[in-house]
């Protein structure tokens, strides 16, 4: 079966400081996409940042990185100067280019930021 | 430019009524994909639909549950005879199709309880 496991169920940050999510998946294919949506209390799914599986180089969105380890399936999401507004459930998911768009979804990280 | 719209935003039903939940896909679009979010859990793939078409049912429950997308109007997630169990969030994502960067577009959700 193909799995997303993200093994932190909550983290806690000081505004302004970083913070990183882990992720990690299992899968046999080789060509693939990977996201990190964040999850507001409003439950709207927002995309934070995308990863192309043949790309060595990290993404990067402002202040959303990723460290995209491929051969040791992993895809950790690093959140640089938080702010309030990134409080939020954060989730992991990929991609198989050959399945369509359907999407498989870790279980989630909540994201505290303290003031 | 109306992103992907999904009403009821909230839905109330008796132990063995119907819920049906609506999804308008964003302008553009034709693939939509049904997903389901139990509470502190994340999202789970159940369907994905094109125009008249079902492409991949393999996480729909194989009872009472269906879905369409019809030529005109918008895609239907239907359950019949709801159980307890059924209370989740059903959250429509929609695409403009395969050949894309494989980012779903979500609406706000459904949250259905089942008294």
């Amino acid at each position: 079966a193909q799995t997303v496991t993200q093994s932190q169920p909550e983290m806690s940050v000081q505004e302004a400081e970083t913070v990183t999510l882990s992720c990690t998946y299992d899968t046999s294919e080789s060509d693939y996409y990977l996201f990190w949506y964040k999850q507001p209390p409003s439950r709207q799914m927002i995309l934070v940042i995308r990863q192309e599986a043949y790309k060595q180089q990290n993404a990067t969105e402002n202040r959303f990185s990723v460290n995209f380890q491929k051969a040791a399936k992993s895809f950790s999401l690093k959140i640089s100067d938080s702010q309030l507004g990134d409080a939020a459930m954060y989730f992991c998911a990929y991609r198989i280019k050959a399945a369509g768009n359907k999407l498989t979804f870790g279980g989630g990280t909540r994201v505290l930021v303290k003031p | 430019n109306a992103g992907v719209m999904q009403n009821p935003r909230h839905l109330v039903r008796r132990r063995g009524q119907e819920a049906r939940l609506r999804c308008s896909p964003m302008k553009g679009h034709s693939h939509v994909y049904w997903y389901r979010q139990l509470p502190e859990e994340g999202l789970k793939f159940m369907v994905y639909l094109q125009k008249e078409n079902i492409i991949d049912e393999s996480g729909m429950p194989k009872e009472r549950f269906s879905a369409e997308f019809p030529k005109e109007g918008p895609s239907i997630l239907r359950i019949q005879q709801v159980v307890r169990g059924d209370s989740a969030a059903y959250f429509c994502a929609s695409s403009p199709g395969l050949a894309n960067t494989g980012e779903l577009f979500f609406g706000e959700g459904s949250r259905l309880t089942v008294l």
